[in-house]
């Protein structure tokens, strides 16, 4: 059984402060790390896949950082907006098995 | 680009009868189909995988004579409860892969199962 753990489980922030959340998983047999979206009654949206060793991607005010030696991934968020609300998940992606192992979410919740 | 349908959104039936849920790659060729359950307050956890043409691959503890998948077309996947009872009541999510590219698995919405 594969071990994805996510930090914190929830977290309410106030409009325009800058937030990070913690993503840790297996280092041995990587093959990519996913983060995820997931606003209530929507579909999860793929932000980022991330393959490298010390990648970072960045798709707005949202970036990742990638620590496949120690295992674990951050996901920043500058800025949040009331928009930004949602369950981000991750998912841990071995080299044997192309399936996706997910942690169990933070919950971000961005008051006005 | 990469839309995933899935229906029903919701679904109530009563214990002993079948459920059929489908999983529609709307503007892509889904080479492999996954379907996840979630229960509450817990990650999503991998049912099944399914690729197109083939039979589905189960996960430990998965009875495939309960859940019974169909990946007929590269655009449709269905995943049927059979004879459901209430413990079977969850959350149920299909994801779809082109197979090409990074390997992103794209999501449908889910669809909530209430077994009475």
């Amino acid at each position: 059984i594969l071990n994805v753990e996510q930090s914190p489980q929830s977290l309410h922030v106030q409009e325009g402060d800058s937030t990070n959340f913690t993503c840790s998983f297996p280092s041995s047999n990587f093959y990519a790390l996913h983060w995820y979206r997931w606003e209530t009654a929507k579909s999860p949206e793929a932000l980022f896949v991330m393959t490298l060793n010390g990648d970072e991607k960045k798709k707005g005010r949202i970036s990742a950082t990638l620590n496949t030696k120690e295992g674990y991934s951050y996901l920043y968020i500058k800025g949040s907006q009331p928009e930004d609300s949602a369950t981000y998940l991750c998912a841990f992606e071995p080299g044997s098995a192309r399936q996706l192992t997910f942690g169990s979410g933070t919950q971000l919740t961005v008051l006005p | 680009g990469a839309v995933v349908s899935q229906h029903p959104s919701w679904v109530i039936c009563k214990s002993g009868t079948s459920v059929k849920i489908e999983c529609r790659s709307l503007d892509f060729q889904a080479t492999t189909m996954f379907w996840y359950r979630q229960f509450p307050k817990q990650s999503l956890m991998l049912m099944a995988t399914s690729n197109e043409g083939s039979k589905a691959t189960y996960e430990q503890g998965v009875e495939k004579d309960k859940f019974l998948i169909n990946h007929a077309s590269l655009t449709l996947s269905t995943l049927t409860v059979t004879s459901a009872h209430p413990e079977d009541s969850s959350f149920y999510i299909c994801s779809a892969r082109s197979g090409t590219g990074l390997n992103e698995q794209f999501f449908g919405p889910g669809t909530r199962l209430t077994v009475l």
